[in-house]
Order: structure tokens, then sequence, then C-alpha cells
């Protein structure tokens, strides 16, 4: 299967850590990829690889992956954080060569 | 610094072709998968095909026997089509850059810079 499956909200209090999972078979073959999407903006990649961040997105921002579950932490989660977050990654069959995972709405109380 | 800008009509009539270009400014065209992906309003990012510079092209199975991705590369272009739009084909409309990495383990896909965004509306 093509498809990347995401908890579609989660909440974290202000200073406090979040985890957001992202599950597909395609994550056996390929690292996700993250990306943080705020009101009437274009996505911004914040996690692309085993656990790299481009230049200018904070260290609080880590990835990890397992299996086919792949996996984005905020360690100390800012107001700014607030956004929707989407995995990315590629269908190695070929027949659906990119997938975004459904959403997650990160809300920081 | 790479720069995407992209452009086209927003406003098109049912089965109408929608049609989109997008511009690479300040960096190599090859090397790359150049994307398309849309958002519905208030709904999900759904990638729709990409090209890279030889003009190889990858679709989604869904979009497919309605969407052609070209590319101009005297140009540093890329552009899309959507055949016989309907009003399930208005959302805002983005390109960007996508690499390939093979890593040692599993390979790496990522898009790291995108343009702004094209609202397309379809509406009678």
């Amino acid at each position: 299967s093509s498809e990347l499956t995401q908890d579609p909200a989660v909440s974290v209090a202000l200073g406090q850590t979040v985890r957001i999972t992202c599950q597909g078979d395609s994550l056996r073959s390929y690292y996700a990829s993250w990306y943080q999407q705020k009101p009437g903006q274009a996505p911004v990649l914040v996690i692309y690889g085993k656990n790299n961040r481009p230049s200018g997105i904070p260290d609080r921002f880590s990835g990890s992956s397992s299996g086919n579950t792949a996996s984005l932490t905020i360690t100390g989660a800012q107001a700014e954080d607030e956004a929707d977050y989407y995995c990315n990654s590629r269908d190695s069959s070929g027949n659906h060569p990119g997938v975004f995972g459904t959403g997650t709405k990160v809300t920081v109380l | 610094q790479v720069q995407l800008q992209q452009w086209g009509a927003g406003l098109l009539k049912p089965s109408e072709t929608l049609s989109l270009t997008c511009a690479v400014y300040g960096g190599s065209f090859s090397g790359y998968y150049w994307s398309w992906i849309r958002q519905p309003p208030g709904k999900g990012l759904e990638w729709i095909g990409e090209i890279n510079h030889s003009g190889s092209t990858n679709y989604n199975p869904s979009l497919k026997s309605r969407v052609t991705i070209s590319v101009d590369t005297s140009k540093n272009q890329f552009s899309l089509k959507l055949s016989s739009v309907t009003a399930a084909d208005t959302a805002v409309y983005y390109c960007a850059r996508g690499t390939v990495v093979v890593a040692v383990d599993l390979y790496y896909y990522y898009m790291d810079v995108w343009g702004k965004g094209t609202t397309v509306t379809v509406s009678s």
C-alpha cells in the first residue's frame, strides 16, 4: 500500500515534548521527510533522511524511524510550532512514487 | 539560493485545462525531481507528479489519465497541465524541488524548495 497514516491532531503544553507518528509500508524502504505548514503558507521541510534538519530549522525538531513507522519529535515545543505537519515518502514499488501522510494538527497549549 | 516562481490561470470553467508553470532560479536544474503538489481547501497535501531534467515523469495513479508534466531545460522551467477539470480540482497548487539520495540503509526523499503556491478555482 502507498498510504501514510498520521493521527489527525495532538496537543502539547508549552515547553513540553510531543511526538507525531507516520505509518506506511513505503517507510521500510525510504526515510520519511517531514513538513510544517502554517495557515496560508507553503509547506516547509523540517526533517529529512535519518535525522537531518535543513539550515534554519531549530534543533528541537528531530526524526526517527523503525520498521514501517517514522516519528517527528518536538522537544520543548514553542508557540510558533503550532501548525499542520505532514510526512512524505516514496513508494518503492513504483506504483505511486510520491505520497503524503494524512497530516497532524499540532496545538500548543 | 534556489527559488521557485510559479504562475498560471487562477479561474477555470469545468472541462477546461489547468496550466501552470514553475521557473527555477539560482540553482542547477539537473539531478532533481521537479514536482507538483496540490492542496484542496481545508484538506491535506496531494502529490500530483514529477519530472527530471531529462524528461522522465512519474504521476499519481489517481490523476495519471489527465496529467502531463513537461520540462523546458533551456528556460529552467517545468509545467503542469491537468485536463477536464472539475470543482474537485479546486486547490492551491505548489511546485517543489525533490531530491532522492541512495543511503547505506534506506533511501532518502525530500522536497526542500517550494513555490509560494497558486490558487486555482474551478467554477462555472
